[in-house]
C-alpha cells in the first residue's frame, strides 16, 4: 500500500526558504501514470495547488508561486521537495504531498500524505 | 481568484440527496475530481474521470457532468458525509491543475 509522508521543519522565519520533502513507500516513484503533486492549505482556508513533478523531472508550477517554487526529485531516494524562498506569514499552511494519477482523460491526487503544519514566524 | 466555483455552503437532511456544484470553463474539457476532508485530516479522493470511485468509497457518491459545470451526488446522505468537499481540474490552459474555494456540507 502505497504511502506519503512529509516532513521539514514546522517553523520558519520571515524570508528564508520553507524546505519540505516528500518521502514515497510502499511503491515507485517512477511509476509512469503519476506525477507527484504539492497543496497547501491556509488555516481555516480551502485547498491551494503549489506544483507537481514527474519523475523525469518535468516540473508546473501555480503561476501565483511560481516565482519562488523549486519541486525536485530524486528517484534514488523515492523522494521529492519543495523549496520556497522568501516565506511570509501568508505562507503559513498545512502542506500536504500527494500523487497524482494523470491518464489521457482522468487527473486525480489519488494519496495524500497526512500534511504537515509550517508557521512563518520570528 | 479559483478558476472552479463552488458554492460555500450546502445543507442536506439525512438519508436525503445533495448535489454539490463546480462551475469552470476548464470542465467543457476536462472532467473534474471531488475530495472529502472532515475537520483535521487530509483529504480523500471520492470521485474522479467520468464517474469512478475509488476501492472503499460508498457508491452513495457518484459524479457528472454538463457543460461547464460538474456535480457531486450524495444519495441518501449519511451523518459521516458531513465535510468540506472540494473540486479539482486543469485549468484552461491543460498545463496547470486548479482547486475549488470548497463547499461545506451540513448533514440535518
Amino acid at each position: 500500500q502505497l504511502q506519503l509522508q512529509e516532513s521539514g521543519p514546522g517553523l520558519v522565519k520571515p524570508s528564508e526558504t520553507l524546505s519540505l520533502t516528500c518521502t514515497v513507500s510502499g511503491g515507485s516513484i517512477s511509476s509512469s501514470s503519476y506525477y507527484w503533486g504539492w497543496i497547501r492549505q491556509p488555516p481555516g482556508k480551502g485547498l491551494e495547488w503549489i506544483g507537481s513533478i514527474y519523475y523525469s523531472g518535468s516540473t508546473y508550477y501555480n503561476p501565483s508561486l511560481k516565482s519562488r517554487v523549486t519541486i525536485s526529485v530524486d528517484t534514488s531516494k523515492n523522494q521529492f521537495s519543495l523549496k520556497l524562498s522568501s516565506v511570509t506569514a501568508a505562507d503559513t499552511a498545512v502542506y500536504y504531498c500527494a500523487r497524482v494519477l494523470v491518464t489521457t482523460t482522468i487527473d486525480a491526487f489519488d494519496i495524500w500524505g497526512q500534511g504537515t503544519m509550517v508557521t512563518v514566524s520570528s | 481568484s479559483s478558476e472552479l466555483t463552488q458554492d460555500p455552503a450546502v445543507s442536506v437532511a439525512l438519508g436525503q440527496t445533495v448535489r454539490i456544484t463546480c462551475q469552470g470553463d476548464s470542465l467543457r474539457s476536462y472532467y473534474a475530481s471531488w475530495y472529502q476532508q472532515k475537520p483535521g485530516q487530509a483529504p480523500v479522493l471520492v470521485i474522479y474521470g467520468k464517474n469512478n470511485r475509488p476501492s472503499g468509497i460508498p457508491d452513495r457518491f457518484s459524479g457528472s457532468s454538463s457543460g461547464n459545470t460538474a456535480s457531486l451526488t450524495i444519495t441518501g446522505a449519511q451523518a459521516e458525509d458531513e465535510a468540506d468537499y472540494y473540486c479539482n481540474s486543469r485549468d484552461s490552459s491543460g498545463n496547470l491543475w486548479v482547486f475549488g474555494g470548497g463547499t461545506k456540507l451540513t448533514v440535518l
